[in-house]
């Protein structure tokens, strides 16, 4: 089972809420990393967006909008993305990242479609 | 403003050493704040972080579980850059190769190089 999970693909409509889900493997707590999230259109470099762990750990990429943020939920051992007001200009890959044993460990990315 | 160039070249065959060079301007490879990574994107792969070198009074290495026994990840402070060596390379090493600044926030990035392991 991989170390970060993340579904293939997610649609949202201009102006709604896209919610990125990264989920962590069976044992490894999500309450104790900080969770990086990257954004990735066609044909350009990843971006890094933001990171968070709590609401007093977290940071916003040079440049990111405050339409997204980052939480967590517990309950799902999950690392969340969320992007509010979503707009046709972040349709993208979305990739979430931690530390783990001594490697940066990726998720297999998301991609968001704007309908 | 700290810009990243890569070089190297993107044919190699199997059973070779891919060497990739990373040069850096606008900041140091040897800074004490900064890491210096290498990560590679392939269809089948995805994202893989490969290793990284820093300098924190002495320099360290560290090496992605996947590679380690393979690559070794070199800086050059007289000429602010750092290398990627990767031996005994096979079609499965073939993907775009990035070097990237940072721990996590990897907020600088080269400009991406495709290595194709093919005879």
């Amino acid at each position: 089972q991989p170390v970060l999970t993340q579904p293939t693909s997610l649609s949202a409509s201009p102006g709604a809420s896209a919610r990125f889900t990264c989920t962590l493997r069976s044992g490894i707590n999500v309450g104790i990393y900080r969770i990086y999230w990257y954004q990735q259109k066609p044909g350009s470099l990843p971006r890094y967006l933001l990171r968070y762990k709590s609401d007093s750990d977290k940071q916003q990429g040079s440049g990111v909008p405050s339409r997204f943020s980052g939480y967590k939920d517990a309950a799902t051992n999950a690392g969340l993305l969320l992007i509010s007001g979503v707009q046709s200009e972040d349709e993208a890959d979305y990739y979430c990242a931690i530390w783990h044993s001594s490697t940066w460990v990726f998720g297999g990315g998301t991609k968001l479609t704007v309908l | 403003q700290v810009q990243l160039q890569q070089s190297g070249p993107g044919l190699v065959k199997p059973s070779q050493t891919l060497s990739l060079t990373c040069a850096i301007s606008g900041d140091s490879v040897s800074s004490n704040s900064a890491a210096w990574n290498w990560i590679r994107q392939s269809p089948s792969r995805g994202l893989e972080w490969l290793g990284r070198t820093y300098y924190r009074s002495k320099w360290y290495n560290d090496y992605a579980v996947s590679v380690r026994s393979r690559i070794t990840i070199t800086p050059d402070s007289s000429k602010n850059q750092f290398s990627l060596q990767l031996n005994s390379v096979t079609p499965e090493d073939t993907a775009v190769y990035f070097c990237t600044r940072g721990s996590g926030t990897f907020d600088y990035w080269g400009q991406g190089t495709l290595v194709t392991v093919s005879s």
